[in-house]
């Protein structure tokens, strides 16, 4: 059984330009959520996608914005980068249906923004 | 709105050591509780978690009791390894079914031979 998948590992960007993160939920998973964690901190919350829609947003500006797909893998876009958008991100899903509280994380994607 | 505070690191101990990194929480209503891993270069993987005060939870010789009275959650180990050497994230998730975490900084802990 994979576990959360998250596609590409490390990914170099200059200021000013757009970048799309990918996931792939646990099998039997319906939830995906967004974390960004800068180095040497905790992981922040982003957002959440259920059902094709985000549910939940954490303090994080319109630049970022994802997707969810049918087949419940998700996107995150990010916008405009900035240099303070060089973090991991964070990639975690769960299974809302079925009332359990516990998110797997994946690998995460290493962003650096020149 | 929530947050979570862990004791500052980093933590350097020699195996076998005994071990104790402090978590205290805020936040309104019932949360559950959680710490995870993070070894060098992976991502987050959950090491035990409580649902409700006085709950124990317990994996790979690592220990937390849900304490509300003192909003804590501090872990505990008997006797480190080095392969134990991580940093260890406290979180918490205020709906308490998978919802939004709430993490602290993190705690670099480093066991020596």
């Amino acid at each position: 059984d994979a576990g959360v998948t998250q596609s590409p590992t490390h990914l170099i960007k200059t200021r000013g330009q757009q970048v799309t993160l990918r996931c792939s939920p646990k099998s039997g998973h319906d939830t995906v959520s967004w974390y960004q964690q800068a180095l040497g901190q905790g992981p922040q919350f982003i957002f959440q996608y259920y059902e094709e829609e985000e549910r939940q947003r954490g303090n994080f500006p319109d630049r970022f914005s994802g997707h969810q797909f049918p087949n419940y893998s998700s996107e995150l876009n990010v916008n405009a980068l900035l240099l303070g958008d060089s973090a991991l991100y964070l990639c975690a899903s769960s299974e809302i249906a079925g009332g359990r509280n516990e998110q797997f994380f994946g690998p995460g994607t290493r962003l650096t923004v020149l | 709105g929530d947050s979570v505070t862990q004791m500052e690191g980093p933590v350097t101990l020699s195996e076998e050591a005994f071990l104790t990194i402090n978590c205290t929480y805020t936040a309104t209503g019932y949360p559950s509780l959680f710490w995870y891993v993070q070894y060098p270069g992976e991502g987050l993987q959950l090491l035990l978690k409580a649902t409700k005060a006085d709950d124990k939870g317990s994996n790979k010789g690592f220990e937390a009791t849900y304490r509300k009275e003192t909003t804590s959650f501090h872990l505990e180990k008997g006797s480190v390894q080095v392969s134990d050497s991580a940093v260890y994230f406290c979180a918490l998730d205020r709906r308490g079914s998978a919802r939004q975490l709430t993490f602290g900084s993190g705690t670099q802990l480093t066991v020596l031979p």
